[in-house]
């Protein structure tokens, strides 16, 4: 989801259930994209990347799907744990060569025990 | 441990005074950059450099200088502060430029009064 105000989004996922945090892109010229996750009081830590020419890429339980058809990323977490609970961002770079990714305002995740 | 080192990591700091926000990375990467962190706003890239000896402007660059006069520091100066540069300040870096993953501090929290 994308924040409006100061607010950020919240998702709220029973542990071991999957999770679904979406982010929508402006951009149809950006080719590469990349999933951060926030724990409170750090800085943003990788998670998984796509590039333009994927539609789909999996890592160790995180799956991103890219749609640009309608300028759509989400990120998938299977089986959630306690550990994930954080913020959740994407990135886009919007136009290569220019070292310019630009953030989406991030969704908080939080896994309920 | 390799990575990025932002100091200090929190400072309060008087309307009027300049600050020089220090980051160093031992991981030899060409690119590095500073963003803000504002709720509701994500993160913001105020400047960045794709090498040593060359800067960038990035969305938010005014109040705000940089150098690179070596490929491991990239510390970013407030001349005059102003109580709207209080944020969370980010350093990050990469080596593949615009399709690589940034690796980011641990932050530097800016209290401007």
């Amino acid at each position: 989801g994308e924040s409006v105000g100061l607010h950020l989004p919240t998702l709220s996922v029973q542990e071991g259930d999957n999770s679904i945090i979406n982010c929508a892109y402006s951009n149809s010229a950006s080719d590469y994209f990349i999933w951060y996750k926030q724990e409170s009081g750090k800085g943003p830590q990788f998670i998984i990347d796509i590039r333009s020419n994927m539609d789909k890429r999996q890592g160790q339980r995180v799956t991103v799907l890219l749609n640009k058809t309608v300028k759509h990323l989400s990120l998938q977490i299977a089986a959630t744990q306690p550990g994930d609970s954080a913020v959740y961002f994407c990135a886009e770079n919007r136009a290569s060569g220019t070292y310019k990714y630009i953030f989406g305002t991030g969704t908080r995740l939080k896994v309920l025990a | 441990i390799a990575g990025i080192t932002q100091a200090p990591t929190s400072q309060i700091l008087a309307a009027g005074r300049r600050m020089t926000l220090r980051c160093t990375q031992d991981m030899r990467h060409n690119a590095m950059y500073w963003y803000r962190q504002d709720l509701g706003l994500g993160l913001r890239l105020i400047h960045y450099s794709n090498t040593a000896g060359t800067t960038g402007k990035g969305e938010v660059p005014d109040g705000y200088s940089v150098s690179r006069a070596n490929t491991d520091d990239f510390p970013l100066t407030l001349a005059s502060a102003v109580p709207s540069q209080t944020s969370v300040y980010f350093c990050a870096s990469s080596d593949q430029g615009d399709t690589g993953e940034l690796f980011f501090g641990e932050g530097s929290r800016l209290t401007v009064l």
